[in-house]
C-alpha cells in the first residue's frame, strides 16, 4: 500500500463547476496535511494546509481532513482554466524515535483540466 | 519577501561528473529540505536539515550524494560520479520550522547524457 494515495485522473471539470480532489494516506498517527499545485514545468506551489479534522476554507479552496478515515480531500470552488494543474497532497509522518521528522510524503498527485 | 532561490536552474552534465546543486532557503527558515521529481515519477525526499540537527539523509539514494548546509543558510547538494538515473528536477524548499508549511524553490533541472 502506498503511503500516500490519489487518483491520478485526469479530472475534467467545465468552467464554474466544483472539483474534488481526493487523497489518503496510510499512517494513523500523521500530523499535518498539505495541498500543493504544479503547473507543468515548474515547481509546487503551497494552496493549503490543515492541521485539525474539519473543514478550512481558503477564497474559492476548502480543504477537508478526516483523520479516523485517513482521508483528506480539497474542493475548488468556480472552477476555472487557470486552475489546471497538478495537484499534489503531501503528508508530515509522525515523530520518529523522539526526533522531529520533517520530511512530506507526496501523493503520484491528480491532473486536473477545468475545460471553457 | 524573496523564496527559496536555486542555482543553476538547467545543468547539463556528462556520465561520471561531479555536480553541484545551491539552494539559499528563505531567510530565517530553520528547516531545508531536498527533493527529487523524475519525469513521470512523484516528488522523492533526498535530505533534510534542522537547526544544528544532525541531518536526515534517510533518502539519499546511494552514497554518490551528499548535502552540506553552512551556516545554517544555504544548501549544496553534490552529486558525485553521475549517472543517468539521476536526471531528473531537484527541488529545494524551506519552512519556518519542521512542523509547518514548506515552500519550494524554482528547481534545478538536471540532464545526464
Amino acid at each position: 500500500q502506498k503511503e500516500v494515495e490519489q487518483n491520478s485522473g485526469p479530472l475534467s471539470v467545465p468552467e464554474g463547476a466544483i472539483a474534488s480532489l481526493n487523497c489518503t494516506y496510510s499512517d494513523r498517527g500523521s500530523q499535518s496535511f498539505f495541498w500543493y499545485r504544479q503547473y507543468s514545468g515548474k515547481s509546487p506551489e503551497l494552496i493549503m494546509s490543515i492541521y485539525s479534522n474539519g473543514d478550512k476554507e481558503d477564497g474559492r479552496f476548502t480543504a477537508q481532513l478526516n483523520k479516523a478515515s485517513q482521508y483528506v480531500s480539497l474542493l475548488i470552488r468556480d472552477s476555472q482554466p487557470s486552475d489546471s494543474a497538478t495537484y499534489l497532497c503531501a503528508v508530515k509522518p509522525p515523530r520518529a524515535g523522539g526526533t522531529s521528522y520533517g520530511k512530506l510524503t507526496f501523493g503520484q498527485g491528480t491532473i486536473l483540466t477545468v475545460h471553457p | 519577501g524573496a523564496g527559496v532561490s536555486q542555482s543553476p536552474s538547467n545543468k547539463v552534465t556528462e556520465k561520471g561528473k561531479d555536480v553541484e546543486l545551491r539552494c539559499d532557503p528563505i531567510s530565517g527558515h530553520t528547516a531545508l529540505y531536498w527533493y527529487r521529481q523524475s519525469l513521470g515519477q512523484g516528488l522523492e525526499f533526498l535530505i533534510y536539515f534542522q537547526g544544528n540537527s544532525a541531518p536526515d539523509k534517510s533518502g539519499l539514494p546511494s552514497d554518490r550524494f551528499s548535502a552540506e548546509r553552512t551556516g545554517g543558510s544555504v544548501s549544496t547538494l553534490t552529486i558525485q560520479r553521475t549517472q543517468q538515473e539521476d536526471s531528473a528536477v531537484y527541488l529545494c524548499a524551506s519552512s519556518s520550522t519542521p512542523l509547518y508549511e514548506q515552500y519550494f524553490g524554482p528547481g534545478t533541472r538536471l540532464t545526464v547524457t
